[in-house]
Parts: structure tokens; sequence; C-alpha cells
């Protein structure tokens, strides 16, 4: 079945050590989307690719960055996770712009 | 800016009653998307409503759309246990370059 995958479900950190989420599909869509969910809230929007094209949000905090190194794959990396990091992390597709979003399973971010 | 706003917020209901979660958006868009989620789980695609009166069934869910009211309702029928998540509204801008702006998010708790 097509689908989004994401490794590791769950992840342990300390404070200021780096972090990398990933992140896959075979869904072939073009776009993709990373997403911080925290405690009882709505899902928020940290940035996506069109294909190789990166956009930023504007309050996604420069320690939070971002590789997409083909279709399939995208990276979240966090430099220096703070407390206040610790959340869902969701992925995301689409086949354009426009379009429906599939989810990922998530990844469960904890920082001590 | 773009503002989504569910209520309510908490909903609490015994099985076998029938209740409406309403969306509703400040400014112009004709998609609407609708999602489940399950403590500590992704989000569950649900319903992708794309033009002024689409309606969508599915088991005990109906969801529909009035573009011009800036309006989407969830319908619950008959309320089982299994229907207790988290239900999210998303609204898709496309002058914002594809980005998803979610509800508040309503936790529906179904009592036996």
């Amino acid at each position: 079945d097509a689908m989004v995958i994401q490794n590791p479900r769950y992840q342990v950190t300390q404070f200021g050590k780096p972090v990398t989420l990933s992140c896959s599909q075979t869904l072939n869509h073009n776009v993709m989307y990373w997403y911080q969910q925290k405690s009882s809230q709505a899902p928020k929007l940290l940035f996506h690719y069109y294909d190789k094209d990166f956009n930023n949000e504007a309050d996604t905090p420069d320690n939070f960055q971002s590789r997409r190194p083909n279709t399939s794959f995208c990276f979240l990396d966090i430099r220096s996770p703070g407390l206040g990091d610790t959340a869902m992390y969701l992925c995301a597709t689409s086949r354009d712009f426009y379009n429906e979003q599939f989810f990922g399973p998530g990844t469960r971010l904890t920082v001590l | 800016e773009l503002k989504v706003e569910q209520n309510p917020l908490f909903l609490s209901m015994q099985e076998g009653k029938n209740y409406t979660i309403y969306c509703n958006y400040s400014t112009t868009s004709d998609r609407l998307y609708w999602y489940r989620q399950d403590p500590g789980k992704s989000l569950e695609s649900l319903f992708v409503l794309l033009s002024n009166g689409a309606v969508k069934q599915e088991g005990r869910l109906m969801a529909s759309l009035d573009t011009k009211a800036r309006l989407s309702t969830l319908h619950i029928t008959a309320a089982v246990h299994d229907l207790s998540a988290t239900y999210f509204c998303a609204v898709d801008l496309i002058t914002t370059g594809n980005q998803f702006y979610f509800g508040t998010g309503t936790s529906l708790t179904v009592i036996p």
C-alpha cells in the first residue's frame, strides 16, 4: 500500500542534543510537509517542500531545519532541542498544492 | 490571516445520541477537510469537501460545506464509543501556497 512512513516513532533526547526525524513516502507526491503538534493543540506547519523548492513558515524557529534529498525522503533536523520542542512531529504529503494531505503516523519527541 | 474556529471544543455525549460539530472560517475557500485523531496517533482523513453544497457520508458521520456561510458541519448520528476522538477541520487556501489552516479541534467523548 502507498503510504507515508516516519522514523523513529518515539525519540527521547537531551536538552541541546541534535536530533533528526525521518519521513518517507511511496505516494510519489510532489509536496512534503512537516508539522509540529503540541499536546491538545492543532498541528502547526513548520515548512514544506514542493519538489526541491523549500518554504519556511515565518515563525518557524531557526533551530529547525529540513532536507529533502529526493522525492521520497524528507528529514527534520532540530539542531539544539529545547524543552519546549517536546511534541508530536507529523509528516504529510500531497500530490500537488491545493490537494488533500496524507499524514504519516508521527514521531513523538521528548526533550529532557 | 485566516481563522478557523470549531465548536464545541469539548463534547461529551451519550451513545445513541445525535450531535453536530461546527467549523467556521473567516475567508473564502472552497476546500475543506475533516480529520480524526485518536490519542497519541496521527491524523486520519475523514472527508474532503471541494465545493459549495458538498455533502459526504461515511457510516455514522456526515459532513457538509456551505462556502457562502463559510461553514462546515460534521454530524454524528447515533454515536458509539468508537467515535471518541478529536476531530479537526482544515481549510485550504491556494493563495497562501497550500497552507492548511486547522481548526481548534473538537474533543469528542462518547459515554456508554
